[in-house]
């Protein structure tokens, strides 16, 4: 079955660094979009950036733009996410989805990881 | 990148019909047949409940129904059950090729 896990969360500064991953299983990675999705504390989803299934096209958020990079291996089943110049506000549990391989549309999120926390504080 | 617009809450008894509206504008909403609803348990992941405005993926209850008029997109759930008690919140593809959220539906189960 689908299984999609993230790591890489974790304590930061502000205008500090991290690096998350999401090992995908289960089905052909290569041939899906995949997205990052965050969920503040006690606040709604949130959608972060999303990558075309040969990495030819990526966006982002205007929130995080200029920032985060999203990123695949498709040898290695792997989708990253580069954050820089982290923020206070940036603080979220922050999931890996599939793109649904039928719809047109980048935002149908038909498996989704168990999440991984990232908070940024002094 | 304005998130959509959800009730906040809405309640309902079992065996009833309820409806969650979802509203956006004729660049995200309006303008795709893209609109997906998710169903979130607390301190679970999202799980996805209809995408591109009525398809229900396999193994979702067909006690959940979407449609879309306009700039707004409505996810109806016939039957309540106790278990459908959760957050439900819209996503709508945009013109931008972006995606924005609404901001979620508290459901009751009376």
């Amino acid at each position: 079955q689908v299984q999609l896990v993230e790591s890489g969360g974790g304590l930061a500064e502000p205008g500090g660094s991290l690096s998350l991953s999401c090992a995908a299983s289960g089905f052909t990675f290569s041939d899906n979009y995949m997205s990052w999705i965050r969920q503040a504390p006690g606040k709604g989803l949130e959608w972060v950036s999303y990558i075309s299934s040969s990495s030819s096209f990526t966006n982002y958020a205007d929130s995080v733009k200029g920032r985060f990079t999203i990123s695949r291996d498709n040898a290695k089943n792997l989708l990253y996410l580069q954050m820089n110049n982290l923020r206070v506000e940036d603080t979220a549990v922050y999931y890996c989805a599939k793109v649904v391989g039928d719809s047109g549309s980048a935002g149908s999120f038909d498996h989704w990881g168990q999440g991984t926390l990232v908070t940024v504080s002094s | 990148q304005s998130a959509l617009t959800q009730p906040a809450s809405v309640s309902g008894s079992p065996g009833q019909s309820i409806t969650i509206s979802c509203t956006g504008t004729s660049t995200d909403v309006g303008y795709y047949n893209f609109v997906s609803w998710f169903q979130q348990h607390p301190g679970k992941a999202p799980k996805l409940m209809i995408y591109d405005v009525s398809n229900r993926p396999s193994g979702v209850s067909n006690r959940f129904s979407g449609s879309k008029s306009g700039n707004t997109a409505s996810l109806t759930i016939s039957g309540l059950q106790a278990e459908d008690e959760a957050d439900y919140y819209c996503n709508s593809y945009t013109i931008s090729t972006t995606v924005v959220f609404g901001g979620g539906t508290k459901l009751t189960v009376l």
